[in-house]
């Protein structure tokens, strides 16, 4: 089962909300990733946890905050966020991330709106 | 340049047609390469691995060519359930782990 379930589907908040999005994944996988992807462009990678430690954060503004708790969960805290961080937020998960030929798994995507 | 490029289409092909979308990527560390197919408002799903020399899955053939950085996908016999954005997708290893990296993807349009 190459399930990634992510919640909420859809989250609307103003910019002086703090919110988080959640990802889980029961594969086993020991990597999470965060991607966002705005309109009719590609997904573009934030944040890699590999075995539950940040090990990439693609320069992602603090506003952003992301968490593992275990190695099946990965949240993205949300904090002053602007109207321009709207987008789809994809949870990707992978088997191990030491393999060149790792293969992702994306969850179906948050929503996002910011007013 | 982009890491990663593709023509952005979009393809418009009658039912039963053969199309090919083609992708080149500049990093020649990349080290693995993908074919992810997304449905409009949905998350991307893999379609093919395309390792060493290229691989087929049904009326789904992909090919990789890393002396000139080229990875192509053809798609045979196509059905209306294949109009979807294709997106080339390059992996490299990176100190702290898999940075996959996406083209803009191709549209593909089947119709009757």
């Amino acid at each position: 089962d190459t399930e990634v379930t992510q919640t909420p589907k859809h989250l609307v908040m103003g910019m002086t909300n703090k919110k988080s999005l959640k990802c889980e994944q029961h594969m086993g996988h020991r990597a999470m990733y965060w991607y966002k992807q705005k309109a009719k462009k590609p997904p573009e990678l934030m944040f890699v946890y590999s075995y539950e430690k940040l090990s990439i954060n693609e320069s992602v503004p603090s506003r952003f905050s992301p968490e593992c708790p275990n190695s099946s969960l990965l949240n993205l805290h949300l904090h002053a966020l602007q109207p321009e961080d709207s987008a789809l937020y994809l949870c990707a998960s992978s088997p191990d991330s030491g393999s060149s030929t790792d293969t992702q798994y994306f969850g179906p995507g948050t929503r996002l709106t910011v007013l | 340049r982009k890491e990663v490029e593709q023509d952005p289409g979009p393809f418009n092909v009658p039912e039963g047609a053969t199309v090919a979308f083609n992708c080149t990527y500049s990093n020649s560390a990349s080290q693995s390469f993908f074919w992810y197919r997304q449905d409009c408002r949905k998350e991307p799903k893999l379609l093919m691995s395309v390792y060493s020399s290229g691989n087929e899955d049904g009326r789904f053939t992909a090919q990789l060519n890393r002396a000139s950085q080229y990875i192509s996908l053809l798609i045979r016999d196509s059905k209306l359930s294949d109009s979807a954005t294709y997106l080339c997708a390059v992996n490299r290893l990176t100190g702290g782990g898999n940075k996959l990296t996406f083209g803009t993807g191709t549209q593909l349009k089947v119709e009757l």
